[in-house]
């Protein structure tokens, strides 16, 4: 496994339009998490999941932002009527617990660049 | 909203320097985390330090954590042209270990 992955890696579109996100996290992850990170500043979190349940959402995860994982596997971001303050990188990482549950570093895929025009 | 504050924002040295980032937190917390992002990359997790641990070493990397200051630094020891990227300091917001809350980060350049 060569970590997580995400597609596509830069996305332009234009004010108005849906666009989705995907993410692949290490196989043998069951927690997966989506962060945005804009210019200068560092990531903030946006949602995560425990296999298939989504646990947490921040209020930065507007109405018009959704995120699933079926089968908890895979997950998908998807924006819809994309604003162009919505320009950012959308960071996924992943994480498992280690004995007693406890879980410790997330690992981050590559991100995927969302410029809004 | 941003957990930490790193200081400084920026830090440009010669290679073969040692170069110091100091972090500082608002809540509570059980450990605390040091990443690297490359430009235009992810996050790469550095090290991890728990609250009961006052130093940690890795390699070229020696984490310290003040959990009385709520402050914890990363020195970079003999410094690379490789080492030149953002570090950021992050916390779990709860005792669960769940969402990182991540500081501000300080760019490091390395001088050749």
């Amino acid at each position: 496994d060569t970590g997580v992955s995400q597609n596509p890696r830069h996305k332009i579109t234009k004010r108005g339009q849906n666009v989705t996100f995907r993410c692949d996290p290490i196989s043998e992850h069951n927690r997966l998490y989506w962060y945005r990170q804009t210019l200068g500043q560092g990531p903030e979190f946006l949602t995560y999941f425990q296999n298939e349940a989504q646990l947490e959402k921040s209020r930065l995860l507007s109405d018009r932002f959704s995120a699933e994982r079926p089968k908890g596997s895979f997950s998908t971001l998807e924006i819809q009527r994309t604003e162009q303050g919505d320009s950012a990188m959308y960071l996924c990482a992943s994480s498992s617990p280690r004995t007693s549950g406890v879980y410790n570093e997330q690992f981050f895929g590559p991100g995927t660049r969302l410029t809004v025009l | 909203s941003q957990q930490g504050e790193e200081d400084p924002q920026a830090l440009s040295i010669q290679e073969g320097e040692n170069a110091t980032m100091n972090c500082s937190y608002k809540t509570s917390i059980n450990n605390l985390q040091w990443y690297r992002q490359n430009s235009g990359r992810g996050l790469v997790h550095l090290i991890l330090i728990r609250s009961n641990e006052r130093e940690k070493h890795s390699g070229r990397l020696r984490v310290t954590l003040d959990t009385s200051k709520k402050s914890s630094s990363l020195l970079i020891t003999a410094s690379r042209a490789a080492d030149t990227a953002s570090y950021f300091c992050a916390t779990p917001s709860n005792f669960g270990n769940e969402k990182l809350t991540f500081g501000t980060g300080t760019r490091l350049t390395i001088i050749p």
